[in-house]
């Protein structure tokens, strides 16, 4: 199956940084998306970006579908933010078609100190 | 306003009591999943389905069961839950057209005892 690997595994920032957090994935996908889960143990929707950059708020995302590759882009990091980040990738088969399984990567733990 | 609801959000259970975690959505999308996330793993799929009365295994499917007789019901079965099971489960829905995105419920987090 693919492949998803997310960079780093943790990430520890001062209020006021920029970070990128990077995913990476093994085969042609037809959807990617970008998760925030909360303390609570909440999934936010960030971004859905199968191609191309998307912007936020503070957020962006880009994603170079043809080297298989995606960032996330936090800027002015706010203690908010903290929480484990998520991307997920639903993979393409010949023909174009899909089942619409979406595969997660492990995460990235964000931790804002103030 | 589009929704993917989750009931219980919270439960403690005993080993082998059966369980029921209702999935409902309001999207009118073909397709729903069950997925459980433990710590270090990500989210993993359990089951999907294509469509009413369409279902089938996902990665982790060993010691549950769905069904799906209404396109938006879509209940996640566990006939006797042991300790492993412990675990914070997510339904997730999509259209089933290609560019679309996948919308997830806010999560039931399962404690067995």
């Amino acid at each position: 199956g693919i492949q998803v690997e997310q960079s780093p595994p943790d990430l520890i920032l001062q209020e006021g940084a920029n970070s990128t957090l990077r995913c990476n994935f093994s085969d042609s996908v037809n959807n990617l998306q970008w998760f925030h889960q909360n303390p609570w143990g909440q999934l936010i929707n960030l971004f859905y970006i199968p191609s191309g950059t998307k912007q936020n708020g503070r957020l962006s995302a880009t994603t170079v579908a043809t080297e298989r590759y995606s960032l996330l882009y936090i800027s002015s990091s706010q203690t908010t933010d903290s929480g484990v980040y998520f991307c997920a990738v639903d993979p393409l088969f010949d023909r174009g078609s899909t089942l619409g399984r979406l595969y997660f990567g492990r995460g990235t733990q964000l931790t804002v100190w103030p | 306003e589009a929704q993917v609801t989750q009931n219980p959000r919270y439960l403690i259970t005993v080993t082998g009591k059966k369980l029921t975690v209702t999935c409902s959505q309001n999207m009118n999308h073909e397709y729903m999943s069950w997925y459980r996330q433990d710590p270090g793993l990500g989210l993993r799929q359990i089951y999907y389905s294509m469509n009413v009365e369409v279902t089938d295994k996902g990665d982790v499917p060993e010691g549950y069961k769905v069904s799906r007789k209404e396109k938006r019901n879509f209940p996640l079965i566990l006939e006797s839950p042991s300790p492993n099971q412990t675990s914070l489960y997510f339904c997730a829905t999509w259209t089933g057209s290609l560019n679309t995105e996948a919308f997830f419920g806010q999560g039931t987090r399962l404690t067995v005892v």
